[in-house]
């Protein structure tokens, strides 16, 4: 079935130094939409960034990621950690544009703690 | 600008007791609206899904249902909790299916 691994549960950094969260997942659909959401403590989880285009970088507040369908993965990266970067990510994928249950199916979440 | 509005923030309930989560979005018509639940340690499980008023999907059997009385409203309820139950409920809605989803605040259910 399909599915979402996130191998780091906590990534622990040192402000300054660049972020890579490492997401793949597994599909029989060849045209997925994966994304990236950010919970911050004490808020509603919201949309970080998102692609569907395979090789194409997508970038939003400092962090980019690229869809790479021959591997099958959507890594997460930021150049260099900010204090405020700290907080869960969890990636995400839709199997297919409108797929039967509308199911986004979540990974299990990497927590990044940023340290002075 | 449209706003998602979820109770209560948090219910600390009796095993065997009715449980009603609630949900409202506001600025949005007929949008599509889900359920989703994490476990302590877990992940962001869906686990019903809505596209129109009075039609509900259940995607995960948790002993657990769910309504659409209204096309703003969507209710999460059981009659008889377990201790399973437990976690962090999440309300969300999306413009179309794969896109966006924007969260509620969530619930956080302890049953004891």
């Amino acid at each position: 079935g399909d599915s979402v691994t996130q191998t780091e549960g906590l990534v622990t950094l040192t402000e300054g130094l660049p972020v890579m969260l490492n997401c793949t997942y597994q599909t029989i659909y060849s045209n997925p939409f994966l994304f990236w959401y950010v919970h911050y403590l004490n808020e509603s989880p919201r949309l970080l960034l998102k692609s569907s285009t395979d090789n194409k970088r997508t970038e939003h507040q400092g962090f980019h990621a690229t869809l790479h369908k021959s591997s099958s993965s959507f890594h997460l990266q930021k150049s260099s950690a900010q204090l405020s970067d700290s907080a869960l990510y969890y990636c995400a994928l839709s199997p297919h544009y409108g797929g039967s249950g509308n199911k986004l199916i979540f990974g299990t979440g990497t927590l990044l703690s940023v340290k002075p | 600008a449209q706003t998602i509005h979820q109770w209560p923030v948090a219910e600390i309930k009796a095993v065997g007791s009715p449980l009603s989560l609630g949900c409202t979005i506001k600025g949005k018509s007929s949008p599509n609206l889900y359920w989703y639940w994490q476990a302590t340690g877990g992940t962001l499980q869906q686990l019903f899904y809505s596209i129109t008023v009075g039609q509900v999907e259940s995607v995960v059997q948790l002993n657990l249902s769910a309504s659409r009385p209204k096309d703003d409203q969507f209710i999460l309820s059981t009659e008889k909790l377990l201790l399973s139950h437990s976690g962090f409920y999440l309300c969300a809605w999306s413009w179309f299916s794969a896109e966006t989803l924007y969260f509620g605040s969530g619930t956080r259910l302890t049953v004891l």
